[in-house]
């Protein structure tokens, strides 16, 4: 079946400009996690979506980022006042249920100039 | 909090020769593990992971690797590497922080000469 996919691939933007990062689960997939992935670096988890229970936000680096999902479908992360700092992989995963094997998404490579 | 360690940045080795990654874990209980590879331009895939039972796991691509409580560790092996498997190899580990969110350590980048 269709795997976890990312909207966009890469994406360009400007300093202060905000971006939105698409990510559909692998369907019946309850849990969705987003990670970051900066150059050179391991992963760094951002947020975490279980069904319908309040989503987990504790690894988000700041208030400028936000991410929602709607049920068990759809999320975006967004990042507002894009920083340079922001520039990486940003990567979603879903899962069955929280305890089972992730399976991620090919990523969104940001680049902010 | 949990964590990985891998030492190794990166590791050279021939076509055919074997493979170890090193992996260590830091955790109270037992832990959930696993290792990912990352090809260039590809995702994130799951070689194998270890949740209990048997300490010497069987994963994809011929990959095996072996649980040590006692060194706290979790090796990646491969008997014979391929060209193929040239890649970034990430160990990680459920975190209490959040859930059942991995906490990765900071990878290993395989390198296979002819």
């Amino acid at each position: 079946g269709a795997g976890v996919s990312q909207s966009p691939s890469n994406k360009v933007t400007e300093k202060g400009k905000d971006v939105e990062l698409r990510c559909d689960p692998i369907s019946g997939h309850t849990a969705l996690y987003w990670y970051r992935q900066r150059l050179g670096q391991g992963l760094e988890f951002l947020i975490y979506f279980q069904g319908n229970s309040a989503p987990d936000k504790s690894g988000l680096p700041s208030d400028r980022f936000s991410a929602e999902r709607t049920g068990e479908s759809v999320s975006t992360l967004t990042i507002q006042r894009t920083q340079q700092e922001d520039s990486a992989v940003y990567l979603c995963a879903s899962s069955l249920q929280g305890y089972e094997t992730q399976y991620f998404g090919p990523g969104t490579r940001l680049l902010v100039l | 909090a949990q964590s990985v360690t891998q030492p190794d940045i990166h590791i050279t080795v021939s076509e055919g020769a074997s493979l170890e990654l090193r992996c260590n874990y830091s955790y109270g209980a037992t832990p959930y593990l696993f290792w990912y590879v990352q090809s260039p331009g590809q995702g994130l895939q799951l070689l194998l992971k270890y949740f209990s039972g048997d300490t010497l796991v069987q994963g994809i691509k011929g990959f095996e690797a072996e649980f040590k409580r006692s060194q706290s560790s979790f090796n990646l092996r491969k008997p014979s590497v391929h060209w193929s498997d040239a890649a970034e190899y990430f160990c990680a580990v459920v975190g209490s922080n959040s859930g059942y969110a991995l906490n990765f350590g900071k990878g290993t980048s395989l390198l296979v000469t002819p």
